[in-house]
């Protein structure tokens, strides 16, 4: 069964840093492009980082780039985001998922984490 | 950059009522779109992907097409379980949402 859970989500201040991680199974990890898409509370969703099998393609929304950091280690199976410089807009829960073979679309998705920026 | 436009923001619809969701993109985008369902406080679910193939144990009742610049999503008849928000996705884009309630 695949399964992908999130952890990291805290209370930070503006400006702060924190890191998210995803641990995956059930799957054959490194074949996958990843991402993070984001929700805050009561909006929709917003696709924020990809990264492909290798780790060499990274993509980022626009307002993300230069303070996030999307990564992975197939060793272990878990794809992480570096939150550098947040704002307060940046509250949201944060899913990670995977990009189905084949497919552009994200067929499996995570239960996500709340990351709270405020003072 | 490519622009999701979704329609209704919201729906109101009855148990049994057909109902059709659109997503209108800001250029061609050939058949690339995908629809999700996201039921409060839990993860979106993929229905649709590619436009029009049904994803793996989704009811039949929820189709997909278009081309080009228009897509739709299709529910034939409305269960308890539909009443969820909708989410068009092209790559790196979502449309805004429909959220369906019962009337």
């Amino acid at each position: 069964e695949v399964q992908l859970v999130e952890s990291g989500g805290t209370l930070v201040q503006p400006g702060g840093s924190l890191r998210l991680s995803c641990a995956a199974s059930g799957f054959t990890f490194s074949r996958y492009w990843l991402s993070w898409v984001r929700q805050a509370p009561g909006k929709g969703l917003e696709w924020v980082a990809q990264i492909n099998q290798d780790g060499g393609e990274k993509y980022y929304v626009d307002s993300v780039k230069g303070r996030f950091t999307v990564s992975r280690d197939d060793a272990k199976n878990s794809l992480y985001l570096q939150l550098d410089s947040l704002r307060v807009g940046d509250t949201a829960v944060y899913y990670c998922a995977r990009e189905g073979r084949g497919m552009t679309a994200l067929d499996y998705w995570g239960q996500g984490t709340l990351v709270t920026v405020s003072s | 950059d490519i622009q999701m436009t979704q329609s209704p923001s919201s729906l109101s619809a009855s148990v049994g009522e057909r109902v059709t969701i659109t997503c209108r993109a800001s250029q061609n985008i050939d058949n690339y779109v995908n629809w999700y369902q996201q039921k409060p406080g839990k993860a979106p679910k993929i229905l649709i992907y590619s436009t029009s193939s049904l994803q793996s144990g989704v009811p039949s009742r929820f189709s997909g097409s278009g081309s080009g610049t228009d897509f739709t999503l299709t529910i034939s008849s409305l269960q308890p379980e539909d009443f969820a928000s909708y989410y068009c996705q092209h790559r790196g884009t979502f449309g805004q949402g429909t959220k369906l309630e019962i009337k």
